[in-house]
């Protein structure tokens, strides 16, 4: 075990739809990273937040929004959902800010579906 | 198109066999590779990192080896395990928030 949690483990939402997917970093691990992963596809990059501050996105709209809390806990908000937005979510929590040799820990994921 | 490629796309290999997956990458600068497990309906486990000055690196039965010239990468499994039946995923960093992954090769070890 990584030591992330992510809940719920499984969601259904309808189209249109927001959603609040969580999860709770390792203790004392400043940065956390989202991933979306397609069925059969790597894992893409959302963003990232280092002590609360969002500092890295990827190729994501504003609809895909973030916080991250003093608990090492964080979220990602999905707003205006989309059919292509059914994926396995992962949170992947680090020590650092992503450096060249920092291991990330991954959660087990939330299975989103949208119908 | 996706800049890290990894082949096969799944290998099935009986019990006690050895593997090797292939990680190819286009991605530049480089900072590191990782290679990642990935069990079915769970999140990645990381198995192994190299930087530019690595040229392999072991981790128990699992031994990556990295051609920073060619951008080429590969995963070997020595004498596989059942428990090995998991996706294997390339991992090429170009940045602290540029991590571009593979595809992953799906591997089935069979008894």
């Amino acid at each position: 075990e990584t030591g992330v949690t992510q809940s719920p483990t499984h969601l259904i939402k309808t189209r249109g739809q927001q959603v609040t997917l969580r999860c709770s970093s390792q203790s004392g691990h400043n940065t956390v990273s989202w991933y979306q992963q397609a069925l059969g596809q790597g894992p893409q990059f959302i963003f990232q937040y280092y002590r609360e501050e969002e500092n890295g996105r990827g190729n994501f709209p504003p609809r895909f929004s973030g916080l991250q809390f003093p608990n090492y806990s964080s979220e990602l908000n999905v707003n205006a959902l989309e059919l292509d937005d059914s994926a396995l979510y992962l949170c992947a929590s680090s020590l650092l800010a992503g450096g060249p040799t920092d291991t990330q820990y991954f959660g087990p994921g939330t299975r989103l579906t949208v119908l | 198109k996706n800049q890290v490629e990894q082949s096969p796309q799944s290998l099935i290999i009986l019990e006690g066999k050895n593997c090797t997956l292939q990680c190819n990458y286009t991605v530049s600068p480089f900072s590191n590779l990782r290679w990642y497990k990935q069990d079915t309906g769970r999140g990645p486990v990381s198995l192994t990192i190299m930087t530019f000055s690595e040229n392999t690196k072991s981790n128990g039965r699992y031994t990556a080896t990295l051609d920073a010239d060619t951008k080429q990468s590969s995963l070997h499994i020595t004498a596989s395990q059942l428990s090995d039946s998991a996706s294997y995923i390339c991992v090429v960093s170009a940045g602290i928030h540029d991590m571009r992954f593979g595809a992953g090769t799906r591997l089935t070890v069979k008894p």
